[in-house]
């Protein structure tokens, strides 16, 4: 059985300030690994993938995120967030491309 | 425009009745989805399907059915709908044999009085 573990249910942190999201991930096999963000009342966006080859990874609006083998983690990072970037932001998994297994989300909150 | 497309956006209806939710996707993909993320945010996917092959989650009552006409359309319908289907469905589709990322539609948003 495979699963996605998103530990933080909500992160508030300050405009311009660093944001990590953690993601770790159960599967027997090597995984399939996305993150994708949920505005308010629209549908989810992809904001990175990883399949294979360099663990860290770059995706849209500036956000990166590093895989870990040992870890069996999938970790979102952005340098500096602005107010937009407030949303809930869900990693997932999919194996052998069929079916998504989404974490529970992590609601980010930016304040001014 | 190429996206995923739903409709309506929202819909209310009272216990017990059909409702039905459209999905079109102009991506081109072969494999479509539907997922109900319900009131905390969590995700659960309910049907997969493309021209060949209905996969169903086992946890889906059988009050709901997807029905497709074409590769590019998957619908949803609720034969008769109960409280706890208040839920936001989302549609979902990914090209088969390409890479595994899916792409999502608005999503509707169902609420049963």
């Amino acid at each position: 059985a495979q699963s996605v573990t998103q530990p933080d249910a909500r992160v508030t942190v300050s405009e311009g300030a660093s944001l990590q999201l953690r993601c770790k991930y159960s599967y027997s096999a090597t995984p399939y690994l996305f993150w994708y963000v949920q505005y308010p009342r629209q549908g989810l966006q992809l904001l990175l993938k990883y399949y294979s080859g360099d663990p860290v990874v770059q995706g849209v609006n500036s956000f990166e995120a590093e895989f870990s083998k040992s870890n069996s983690s999938f970790h979102l990072q952005k340098a500096s967030v602005h107010w937009s970037d407030s949303a809930v932001y869900f990693c997932a998994l999919s194996s052998a491309g069929n079916k998504l297994t989404f974490g529970i989300g992590t609601r980010v909150l930016v304040r001014p | 425009e190429t996206a995923v497309f739903q409709t309506p956006n929202y819909h209310v209806t009272q216990v017990g009745n059909e409702v039905s939710f459209n999905c079109k996707q102009t991506l081109g993909h072969d494999t479509m989805y539907w997922y109900k993320q319900d009131s905390k945010k969590l995700l659960k996917i309910m049907f997969s399907y493309n021209n060949k092959q209905l996969i169903v989650n086992e946890t889906v009552p059988r009050r709901f059915s997807p029905q497709s006409s074409d590769k590019a359309h998957l619908n949803l319908r609720i034969k008769s709908v109960e409280p706890e289907d208040s839920a936001v469905y989302l549609c979902a589709s990914r090209r088969l044999g390409g890479s595994y990322e899916q792409y999502f539609g608005p999503g509707t948003r169902l609420t049963v009085l």
